[in-house]
């Protein structure tokens, strides 16, 4: 099984300002990693797949980057609706597919 | 628009069993390959379990493997998992989720509000 690492757990960010996200492999992914955004209550929100590939609709203040066993989701510069969890998910080596443990983006 | 409406949560006794069930509409269900993805209080997302497009092929994680049973009807747009032998571990917010394609299973491009299930006593 590919374990999935986020870090940081949490990141205070002013709005306006950049924040990036980290996530990490266990073993190589190669590039089919994608990115979700998550509100309580809501359902998860696909931001970015194949690591750099922005779902339709989605800002372009979210980029994605990265390939093997590190990426990266950069929010250029965050809005008040951005504030949310981040879970980043592997679907190179499945099953299971496997989320990362999340990065909450709360505000500084 | 793509929607996912899931139902059929709520309480249930450890051991017992449980049927959730997700509509889809605004988008070809039988032309997509779905999931079921999980979130238990305080933690985060866990998949649970994906379907072909056919039915043909079902996968599951190690956690509910042979206690959980996913399958679709075509007909109906509509997506299910039967839970059987619940535990105090699998009380979750469970949401359906929309593969990008036929092929391509892991990318999942909408999902639902989710359904609360509690197992206790």
């Amino acid at each position: 099984e590919i374990v999935m690492t986020q870090s940081p757990a949490t990141l205070s960010v002013s709005p306006g300002e950049r924040a990036t996200l980290s996530c990490r492999a266990s073993h190589t992914v190669r590039d089919n990693l994608a990115w979700y955004q998550h509100k309580p209550g809501q359902a998860p929100r696909l931001l970015i797949y194949d690591a750099s590939t922005r779902a339709t609709g989605i800002p372009a203040r979210f980029s994605g980057s990265g390939s093997g066993s590190e990426f990266t989701l950069t929010i250029s510069s965050l809005q008040s609706e951005d504030f949310a969890i981040y879970y980043c998910q592997q679907y190179d080596s499945w099953p299971p597919l496997t989320f990362g443990g999340g990065t909450k983006v709360d505000i500084k | 628009e793509v929607q996912l409406l899931e139902s059929g949560g709520g309480l249930v006794q450890p051991g017992g069993s449980l049927r959730l069930s997700c509509v889809g509409s605004g988008f070809s269900f039988s032309n997509f390959a779905m999931s079921w993805v999980r979130q238990a209080p305080g933690k985060g997302l866990e998949w649970v379990s994906t379907i072909s497009i056919s039915g043909s092929s079902t996968y599951y994680a190690d956690s509910v493997k042979g206690r959980f049973t996913i399958s679709r009807d075509n007909s109906k747009s509509t997506l299910y998992v039967h839970m059987n032998n619940v535990r105090a571990e699998d009380t979750a917010i469970y949401y359906c989720a929309k593969a990008n394609s036929a092929s391509q299973y892991g990318k999942l491009d909408y999902w639902g509000q989710g359904s609360l299930v509690i197992v206790s006593s």
